[in-house]
């Protein structure tokens, strides 16, 4: 079924442990952007791609690393895992801006 | 910079009353706005989006938003709620660049019988 896809779906780590949340999408999008979601504070833009080699920071990319090396994998990394980051993470992808498809999410515990 | 402002965190409506969502917008450009439900547990639903054109945008499950630029606002509207529109819901705006969107911290809906 063609739509974003991002795994894992669950991830507990420990802190100061390093991961890669994995998103793919296979519509040809342009625009990939990674988003936390946290209670009562909705959800924050990390870092967006407009395209292969191009990434850009949202509102709140400290901690996290992005790169784009082919316009279907947008993969975040985090280098050393803080409690902080315990948050449910989406991927979402766009072709033009009009109209955004969103992954079913990543659910991050940091110990 | 763009921003969405939602007015009330929590909404509490019994089934059959009006569901009204509030949302206003700071935006640079003309805006793309777009509201988005979210179930326990369950990933990002478009409900509707405005991009241009007709103000009164229809959506799914019966909502539907207005956008109105003289009072910066986009609130969602649904006449008669019920049990199975309890839920989060996000308003946001897409960015200056056009890139990725901006939300707002969220709405929780709750329906009672």
């Amino acid at each position: 079924n063609a739509g974003v896809t991002q795994t894992p779906k669950f991830q507990v780590l420990k802190t100061g442990q390093s991961m890669t949340l994995q998103c793919a999408q296979d519509m040809n999008h342009e625009y990939m952007s990674w988003y936390r979601q946290d209670p009562g504070m909705g959800l924050r833009l990390i870092h967006y791609s407009v395209g292969a080699g191009i990434t850009d920071q949202g509102e709140v990319p400290n901690g996290y690393n992005v790169s784009r090396s082919t316009t279907e994998d947008f993969p975040l990394r985090l280098l050393s895992a803080a409690p902080s980051q315990t948050s449910v993470y989406f991927c979402a992808s766009s072709r033009t801006g009009y109209g955004y498809t969103f992954g079913s999410g990543t659910r991050l515990t940091v110990v | 910079a763009q921003s969405v402002t939602q007015l009330g965190s929590h909404v509490s409506v019994s089934e059959g009353a009006l569901v009204l969502l509030r949302c206003n917008y700071s935006s640079s450009v003309p805006p793309y706005l777009f509201w988005y439900v979210q179930y326990p547990n369950q990933g990002l639903q478009l409900l509707l989006k405005y991009t241009t054109g007709a103000t009164l945008v229809k959506g799914i499950n019966g909502f539907e938003a207005e956008f109105k630029k003289s009072e910066t606002s986009f609130h969602l509207t649904k006449p008669s709620a019920h049990m199975s529109d309890a839920a989060e819901y996000f308003c946001a705006v897409r960015n200056q660049a056009g890139t990725a969107l901006i939300f707002g911290k969220g709405t929780t809906l709750s329906v009672s019988s």
